[in-house]
């Protein structure tokens, strides 16, 4: 099975900042990863495809790359309604497989 | 405007089974890959199983290989998981999702999940 790991686990940011969260994958899953919003006792929110394409409707704030293994989430300017956790997963093989989630939380 | 409705989620003791169905509408549910992803209390996303188009393909995380069953049914536009031999650890919120794989694959709608939680 493909392990995804997150960086940070956590994370205070305030409004404003500009935040970046990592994921890495055990190997090569070319562009196949999608990154997921979720908010408390809430189910998740779609937000990018294939490393880096944004779902519509989802903020231009929001962007993804990728380099070899490893995949970055960025988002230019937080603003509020962006405090969440949010997972990573790729969809190379199954089964699929999430990173294990990075709580972005306001300082 | 697309829908994945989950019930069946209850209190049930180790040992028990139960029975999780999602209706779907909004959409050709026939045409779409469907997944069960679970969700432990304070945890993360754990994938769980998926079911092919017509059935005809079907896989499983590993610690629930023998004891869920991922099925369909495509005229009733609904999946189950029929999970027997429950465990504590299988206690979390399951939700049913389509997954976009025409092109890049993606789960592109989540259900609002059921709660399954296994104790005595």
């Amino acid at each position: 099975d493909i392990q995804m790991t997150q960086s940070p686990s956590s994370l205070s940011a305030s409004v404003g900042d500009r935040v970046t969260i990592t994921c890495r994958a055990s190997q090569s899953i070319s562009s196949s990863l999608n990154w997921y919003q979720q908010k408390p006792g809430k189910a998740p929110k779609f937000l990018i495809y294939a490393a880096s394409s944004l779902q519509t409707g989802v903020p231009s704030r929001f962007s993804g790359s990728a380099s070899g293994t490893d995949f970055t989430l960025t988002i230019s300017s937080l603003q509020p309604e962006d405090f969440a956790t949010y997972y990573c997963q790729q969809s190379y093989s199954i089964p699929r497989t999430f990173g294990q989630g990075t709580k972005l939380e306001i300082k | 405007e697309v829908q994945l409705v989950e019930s069946g989620g209850d209190l049930v003791q180790p040992g028990g089974s139960l029975r999780l169905s999602c209706a779907a509408s909004g959409f050709t549910f026939s045409r779409h890959w469907m997944t069960w992803v679970r969700q432990a209390p304070g945890k993360g996303l754990e994938w769980v199983a998926n079911i092919k188009q017509d059935g005809s393909e079907k896989y499983y995380m590993d610690s629930v290989k023998g004891r869920f069953t991922i099925s369909r049914d495509n005229a009733k536009s609904s999946m189950y998981l029929q999970m027997n031999s429950l465990r504590a650890e299988d206690t979390a919120v399951y939700y049913c999702v389509r997954e976009w794989d025409y092109g890049p694959a993606y789960f592109d709608y989540w259900g609002q999940g059921t709660l399954v939680t296994v104790s005595s």
